[in-house]
């Protein structure tokens, strides 16, 4: 069965330092999507993306957050200078349409962690 | 805006007991309704979904959920647990006016042998 595969499992980083985040999100889908966890908190939405662009983001995804695909199957997110709040899982959806009716599918998660 | 509430933090229950997790939701048109479960170490696995008809849905390993309009609910049930139920559920709202979904702050199920 096709699933979102997300690397790595687990980051550990410095405060200030930049993440990448990668996700390869299933083959045949259009749609992708971000969201994170904080520990002992709700999946919250980041950010939606389709055709190259940036479809809907949340309050959340600031300045400090970007999204790209550049390769046709990876799909990334990039903190540009961590910080403590930023730790959190974070987890990769895809989708095949935008129909309400269409299953999103989720990756195992990246544990961020940041000193 | 939408919103999910799940009012069970930890609910811990013995083998063979029946099980119920609330689920609320604030969004006054038509809603699409989802539980998933995340496995310890694991991604989230969808574990039923409404869109529409019969308003009690049968689900993957024996659960199932109903769907109250008028109570604005989707409470998951399970008639005997089992340890390997022990994991965390999430009810999640996908509704008209947005592409994403919204989730509930999960409840984390412990099944004791």
């Amino acid at each position: 069965e096709p699933e979102v595969t997300q690397t790595p499992s687990h980051q550990v980083t410095q405060m200030g330092q930049e993440v990448i985040l990668r996700c390869v999100p299933i083959s045949n889908h259009l749609y992708f999507y971000w969201y994170r966890q904080i520990l002992g908190q709700k999946v919250e939405f980041l950010v939606s993306f389709y055709n190259n662009e940036i479809s809907e983001k949340s309050e959340i995804f600031d300045d400090q957050f970007s999204v790209e695909r550049p390769d046709g199957s990876n799909f990334t997110l990039k903190i540009r200078s961590t910080k403590l709040e930023d730790s959190a899982m974070y987890f990769c959806a895809s989708r095949s349409g935008r129909k309400l009716d269409t299953e999103a599918f989720f990756g195992q998660g990246t544990r961020l962690t940041v000193v | 805006a939408q919103s999910v509430s799940q009012h069970n933090h930890h609910v811990i229950l013995s083998e063979a007991a029946s099980l119920e997790l609330g689920c609320n939701y604030s969004y006054g048109g038509t809603v699409n309704l989802f539980w998933y479960v995340q496995y310890p170490g694991q991604h989230l696995q969808l574990l039923l979904k409404y869109f529409s008809g019969d308003p009690l849905v049968k689900g993957i390993k024996g659960f199932e959920a109903e769907f109250i309009k008028s109570k604005f609910s989707f409470n998951l049930r399970k008639p005997s647990v089992q340890w390997s139920d022990t994991a965390e559920y999430f009810c999640a709202v996908h509704s008209g006016s947005a592409r994403q979904l919204t989730f509930g702050s999960g409840t984390q199920l412990t099944v004791l042998p």
